[in-house]
């Protein structure tokens, strides 16, 4: 059975320091993940994916890190913003079913 | 391109009433989808579509019916309203998925529903 655990529902961060998110998954079939970004009263939006082939990708201020052998990834924000206040869900992908995470709310504040 | 649209965006429900969320894309999406999200939890499948006339079961579609007769459109239908589907849906739709996909999903705004 697949499963995201994401294990802290909330993380504070002061303006321009990093954000880092954390979530583990078990028996994943195609060690593909994505990140979607949730804000209050919107569907979520895609922020970031990580394919098996790599242990690292980086867009702008974002990057995830996988770790197959720990079964571990996170999310850093680098320098985080106000804006960045949402709530993140780590979802397992590369099928037809997408496995959502409970998600961990981040608050940066100004 | 409005993209992935949901109607009604609220809803008020008396147990045993039904009901259809409407959703719509114009992205010309084979994949359309139903979310549940419960609060503090993540988004569960309730059913997929892979094209028109193809529906299929997600992880909850006890209480829930859909039908695909179109590419743009893929109604979810409540029967007989349970205080137990008191959540938010969200419908999605993505061009390519399955095995080794690398596409991602794109989500409507959400319609909040309570049943009492």
């Amino acid at each position: 059975d697949q499963q995201v655990k994401q294990n802290s529902p909330s993380l504070s961060v002061q303006e321009g320091r990093i954000s880092i998110l954390n979530c583990d998954y078990t028996n994943s079939m195609f060690d593909y993940f994505l990140w979607y970004k949730k804000y209050p009263a919107e569907g979520p939006t895609f922020l970031i994916s990580i394919s098996s082939i790599k242990d690292k990708n980086e867009d702008g201020r974002f990057t995830v890190f996988l770790n197959k052998s720990a079964k571990h990834l996170s999310l850093h924000i680098v320098p985080s913003q106000p804006g960045d206040s949402a709530v993140y869900f780590c979802v397992e992908g590369g099928s037809e079913k997408l496995v959502f995470g409970k998600g961990t709310k981040l608050t940066v504040n100004p | 391109n409005a993209g992935v649209t949901q109607t009604p965006k609220f809803r008020i429900l008396k147990i045993g009433q039904s009901m259809t969320l409407q959703c719509t894309q114009d992205m010309n999406h084979n994949y359309m989808y139903w979310y549940r999200q419960d609060p503090g939890m993540g988004l569960k499948l309730i059913y997929y579509s892979v094209g028109a006339g193809i529906t299929d079961k997600g992880e909850v579609p006890n209480g829930y019916n859909v039908s695909r007769s179109t590419t743009e459109d893929f109604p979810l239908r409540l029967e007989l309203a349970a205080p137990s589907q008191t959540s938010v849906y969200f419908c999605a739709s993505s061009y390519s998925i399955g095995p080794g996909s690398t596409d991602t999903q794109y989500f409507g705004p959400g319609t909040r529903l309570t049943v009492l």
